[in-house]
């Protein structure tokens, strides 16, 4: 199963753009990349989600590297409510049950 | 409102006991699971069920069991044999339509075994 690197942790001031990072340089051309966000004592939140083009939501940008092996979660301006941990999972579409989840990246947002 | 819940937020149970955890969805999805969470660690997969009916394990599915009698009803039974059983349960659903869609989480079951 292919696998997804994130750092361990991020800060960024509140207002500010925020830049997550992930690497998954052994990414398949069927793997999909997802999102997710989790807020302490909560279930993961649906952020975002693409496969090979760029994903614009209300929440979030998805900036997928052209050769697929990186990719870039963009929160526009953050807010203290974006402080939670970001996982970058990779879904593949022929074994798309087994969702493998890091330890993902805790972004502190700072007022 | 459609969701996912998942009861109780907070069970405690004495060691030697089997437990059963609750998942109920409205959203109409065909695919069900389960994760266990410990502290400052990733999700991981207990089981999974793609139809009523049917099931998987998934990477860590040793004491733990499931049934999946009803669309909507994904319950978990953490038995006696599961070593570590204290954890953060988080169940999850999606329409079952691949890789394409996202899964829907509760907000779990935290899990006290003494």
């Amino acid at each position: 199963d292919a696998k997804t690197t994130q750092p361990n942790s991020m800060e960024s001031n509140e207002e500010e753009p925020v830049h997550l990072p992930c690497n998954h340089s052994t990414i398949s051309g069927t793997d999909y990349i997802h999102w997710y966000r989790q807020l302490p004592s909560q279930g993961p939140e649906y952020v975002i989600h693409g496969l090979t083009s760029n994903v614009n939501n209300r929440m979030a940008s998805l900036a997928i590297a052209e050769d697929r092996k990186s990719s870039t979660l963009i929160l526009h301006r953050a807010t203290l409510r974006d402080a939670a941990v970001y996982y970058c999972i990779l879904r593949d579409w022929d074994s798309s049950y087994k969702l493998i989840f890091g330890s993902g990246t805790r972004l502190l947002v700072r007022p | 409102d459609g969701g996912i819940t998942q009861s109780p937020k907070y069970l405690f149970r004495k060691e030697g006991q089997n437990v059963t955890l609750s998942c109920e969805q409205n959203l109409n999805h065909d695919a069900m699971y389960w994760y266990r969470q410990d502290p400052g660690q990733g999700l991981r997969l207990i089981y999974y069920s793609q139809i009523v009916n049917d099931f998987q394990k998934g990477d860590i599915a040793e004491g733990y069991s499931v049934s999946r009698e009803k669309k909507e009803s994904f319950p978990l039974t953490v038995t006696s044999a599961q070593k570590n059983p204290t954890a953060f349960y988080l169940c999850a659903s999606e329409p079952g339509q691949g890789a394409g869609s996202p899964l829907h989480f509760g907000n779990g079951t935290r899990l006290t075994v003494t």
